[in-house]
């Protein structure tokens, strides 16, 4: 596609339940990170993809989080038993080469845990 | 791990103005440092970059310098107008991914 696609943009879920954030990338683009911003802060890492393997999951906060990229392509973000804490929005990135040029982000899925 | 920190977190400027952002990093295996821009309800926007064998880029009234041996970097904006109004990060790669500082929000006032 022209861009980096997110869906749903917007999901609000109860305390304790499962929720998939999806994120199909630049056609072409091998490497593709997930990140999580909160309001007023930077996009936090939590992991990248070059391929389908994941590269660096350093910055998953917890076993909770699970993300998984089968074919190389679309990626989805995994988030078991929400917690308030998790209300955030969830940015997705793809890049042609991990590290050395910009990513370009999509517009994000704003999670709500309540 | 790399930490990038940014100064200042708000900043204030008359429309026509310059604006300075200044990031320092603290792993000196970085070598590529982009800016982002991200305006209200937005996806952060790549604006300008540079890569660590250049000390400076420009682009129109944008630019950006790197100083390796101190670790730090900086975003320039000149004459600036009220559509720069924005939150900007600057970010530094390390291992393949970028590292964001917490950003700056830049007001233009008319």
């Amino acid at each position: 596609g022209a861009g980096v696609s997110q869906t749903p943009s917007n999901k609000v879920t109860e305390k304790g339940k499962y929720v998939e954030l999806r994120c199909d990338p630049i056609s072409g683009h091998t490497a593709l990170y997930w990140y999580r911003q909160s309001l007023g802060q930077g996009p936090e890492f939590l992991i990248y993809f070059q391929g389908t393997g994941a590269a660096d999951d350093s910055g998953l906060p917890n076993d909770r989080f699970f993300a998984v990229r089968p074919e190389g392509s679309v990626s989805t973000l995994k988030i078991q038993r929400t917690e308030r804490g998790d209300s955030a929005v969830y940015l997705c990135a793809s890049s042609l080469k991990s590290g050395v040029y910009g990513y370009t982000f999509g517009s994000g899925t704003r999670l709500t845990v309540v | 791990g790399e930490n990038v920190e940014q100064h200042p977190s708000t900043l204030s400027v008359q429309e026509g103005d310059s604006a300075v952002i200044k990031c320092t990093y603290s792993d000196s295996a970085s070598n590529y440092f982009p800016w982002y821009k991200q305006e209200l309800g937005k996806r952060p926007q790549l604006i300008i970059d540079i890569r660590s064998n250049v000390g400076e880029k420009k682009d129109q009234r944008i630019a950006v310098t790197l100083n390796k041996t101190a670790k730090h970097f900086s975003l320039h904006i000149t004459e600036t107008q009220p559509e720069d109004s924005a939150v900007y990060f600057c970010a530094a790669s390390i291992e393949g991914k970028l590292i964001f500082g917490q950003g700056t929000e830049l007001s233009v006032k008319p």
